[in-house]
């Protein structure tokens, strides 16, 4: 089945110490999202791949840096993680062409949850 | 993107009950899509609209959006244990990723 997949689900990573979260897609969707999403708040956006182009949102820390080396596959890479960085951190693929609907569903993965100590 | 308010943030029902979530804006949306997020899981698209005065129904779940595309609902009737979650509207997408409402926690009382 055509899917959003995340590795790992759960990552502990102390103070400071760089963590890299994976995201992959069978989807072929050319846009690959990253949400970060707090207990009981709504998901965020961090930054979007559009094929090979990134889009960082204006309010995104430079601490969180991503990359998309090809359709399939994006990281999310925290170069040194806060207290305030614990988080669900989710990954979505959506499709957007050159002609047809503006906008399309996302398809979210199953999140991987960054607990720092 | 701009922000879209979402009321209540908390609903508690008794199972059978309606239930109603609305999201406003305070300018014109091109398109309104709704989530729905089970406890530890993550967001599942519902539906998208576009189209000023749009209803579109799912079953027991019903989506308006508003005649002057600022306002969106979604309404379920007689409510089961099984429409437990947070219910998002959202902004956007595309290429330009999606703005979040603050979502409407959904509490069913057997």
């Amino acid at each position: 089945d055509a899917m959003v997949i995340q590795n790992p689900r759960y990552q502990v990573t102390q103070f400071g110490k760089p963590v890299t979260l994976s995201c992959s897609q069978t989807l072929n969707h050319n846009v690959m999202y990253w949400y970060q999403q707090k207990s009981s708040q709504a998901p965020k956006l961090l930054f979007h791949y559009y094929d090979k182009d990134f889009n960082n949102e204006a309010d995104t820390p430079d601490n969180f840096q991503s990359r998309r080396p090809n359709t399939s596959f994006c990281f999310l890479d925290i170069r040194s993680p806060g207290l305030g960085d614990a988080a669900m951190y989710l990954c979505a693929t959506s499709r957007k062409g050159t002609s047809g609907p503006a906008y399309n569903e996302q398809f979210f993965g199953p999140g991987t949850r960054l607990t720092v100590l | 993107g701009q922000q879209v308010m979402q009321i209540p943030q908390y609903q508690h029902v008794q199972e059978g009950e309606d239930f109603t979530t609305y999201c406003n804006s305070s300018t014109t949306l091109s398109n309104i899509q709704w989530y729905k997020q089970r406890p530890g899981g993550h967001p599942v698209f519902l539906i998208q609209l576009v189209k000023s005065g749009e209803v579109k129904k799912q079953k027991r779940l019903t989506f308006q959006f508003g005649e002057a595309k600022k306002n969106s609902s979604l309404h379920i009737t007689a409510t089961q244990t099984t429409d437990v979650g947070t219910y998002f509207c959202a902004r956007g997408g595309g290429a330009d990723g999606l703005t979040f409402g603050k979502g409407t926690h959904l509490i069913i009382q057997p």
